[in-house]
């Protein structure tokens, strides 16, 4: 099993729409999450940081939750300037920080 | 406003040659990084330094060597390119401590034929 998996998409929503994705990790001890947003061919950037009680930022909603062992990121009202791949990020302190990337879901907002 | 600059951008190497990507931030961060990213795997770290003076293997550190030549300054060595060595090459800094985000580099995309 992978220690970070997203489903890879392409999510194909039409401008406006809700969408979400999840990503399941596989190490309970995981401290910090993190989604990143990269464009097609270019570098990955941070989108926001996933708090325990939930965060949102503008029309960006992520969610934690520890029991299951997966973090959510809602996109509301999507535009199409969304289109990109979404990276989760687990972070895992022990014995060193080691970051673990997933391998991205693609999103693609349509007219 | 830099921030994370890496060169080159693109790079084609016939197998056996060596190279050095070279990486620098302006930032003023602690940690710096390697990332390599192939289709299917995500982003998996090379080598790190977690400050200036120190470096550490990551997950797939081997046909590599790093340099942290001081605090801005990071590069990444192929000493004998393969074919498998075929990516795209992230730089990173953070400030260090944790958590703090990473600042990616715009990436260099090399080719081993």
């Amino acid at each position: 099993r992978k220690e970070v998996e997203q489903d890879p998409g392409p999510f194909n929503v039409p401008e406006g729409a809700t969408v979400a994705f999840n990503c399941t990790y596989s190490n309970s001890a995981s401290q910090s999450f993190f989604w990143y947003r990269q464009d097609c061919r270019k570098e990955p950037k941070l989108l926001m940081s996933v708090y325990s009680s939930g965060n949102e930022d503008g029309r960006f909603t992520a969610q934690l939750n520890r029991a299951s062992q997966y973090i959510s990121l809602l996109i509301r009202d999507s535009k199409l300037s969304d289109s990109a791949t979404y990276l989760c990020v687990v972070l895992f302190t022990g014995g060193g920080n080691k970051l673990t990337f997933g391998t991205g879901t693609q999103l693609k907002v349509e007219l | 406003n830099a921030g994370v600059t890496q060169t080159p951008k693109f790079q084609v190497l016939k197998t056996g040659q060596s190279m050095t990507l070279q990486c620098a931030q302006d930032m003023n961060h602690n940690s710096m990084y390697w990332y390599r990213q192939d289709p299917g795997m995500g982003l998996r770290l090379i080598y790190y330094s977690a400050s200036e003076g120190t470096t550490d293997k990551g997950e797939v550190p081997n046909g590599y060597n790093v340099s942290r030549l001081n605090k801005r300054e990071f590069s990444l060595r192929l000493e004998s390119a393969a074919p498998s060595q075929t990516s795209v090459y992230f730089c990173a800094s953070s400030e260090g401590g944790t958590p703090s985000p990473l600042h990616f580099g715009n990436g260099t995309r090399l080719t081993v034929t």
